[in-house]
């Protein structure tokens, strides 16, 4: 079945950091890929996602590169912000988006 | 537009007794979703619906029911609480198509069962 690993946490890091948050899948198929973000007290919202190989998903300086070949999801941002203090999950979409399987979640905390 | 509500925000049950989650949208999805996040565990799928008047089991089903008898609704019920259960509940929507991507949820329920 499908399955998504990523780093644990908790993540701790000065604001103007630089952010990577590791993610790989195990899927059937092509699957869709995805990075959910939960602020203190909220559901999740979408970040950004990507539907292929090699598509780059982005917002908000976010960035994630769908790697096939090391069926890869890694979040990534340049300077980290306090405001970016959340809890990231990657995520991924069975055949026809039916359903989606997440991640454990990484809580990220930025210290000014 | 309220988005994805959930009622209610928080409960306390003690075991044994029963429960009804609602969960309501106003955005005319097709699908709807019941997630409990644990920690260390991510969001676990309980059960979804594809439409008005149907359901269908996720990843843990077990202790829980779910109906859909209108579009804009869907109930999760707890018959008879077990402590295992304690977690925080999250619904979710989506619209129906093969694109639609985005799955948008509402702010959850914190349920303790003693």
């Amino acid at each position: 079945g499908n399955s998504v690993t990523q780093m644990e946490g908790p993540v701790t890091l000065s604001e103007e950091a630089f952010l990577t948050i590791n993610c790989t899948y195990t899927a059937t198929g092509y699957p869709s890929l995805f990075w959910y973000v939960q602020y203190p007290g909220e559901g999740l919202q979408l970040l950004l996602k990507a539907t292929k190989a090699d598509d780059k998903g982005s917002n908000k300086g976010f960035e994630a590169t769908y790697r096939k070949e090391t069926t890869s999801f890694h979040l990534e941002k340049g300077s980290v912000q306090v405001s970016d203090s959340a809890v990231y999950f990657c995520a991924l979409s069975d055949f026809g988006n039916e359903k989606l399987t997440f991640g454990t979640g990484t809580r990220l905390t930025i210290i000014p | 537009n309220a988005g994805v509500t959930q009622t209610p925000k928080f409960r306390v049950l003690k075991t044994g007794q029963s429960m009804t989650l609602l969960c309501a949208q106003d955005m005319n999805h097709e699908y709807m979703y019941w997630y409990r996040q644990d920690p260390g565990m991510g969001l676990r799928l309980i059960h979804y619906s594809v439409g008005e008047g149907t359901t269908a089991k996720g990843e843990v089903p077990d202790g829980y029911n779910v109906s859909r008898l209108k579009k804009q609704n869907f109930l999760l019920g707890l018959e008879s609480a077990a402590p295992s259960q304690t977690s925080v509940y999250f619904c979710a929507s989506r619209e129906s198509g093969r694109y639609s991507y985005e799955q948008y949820f509402g702010p959850g329920t914190r349920l303790t069962v003693t």
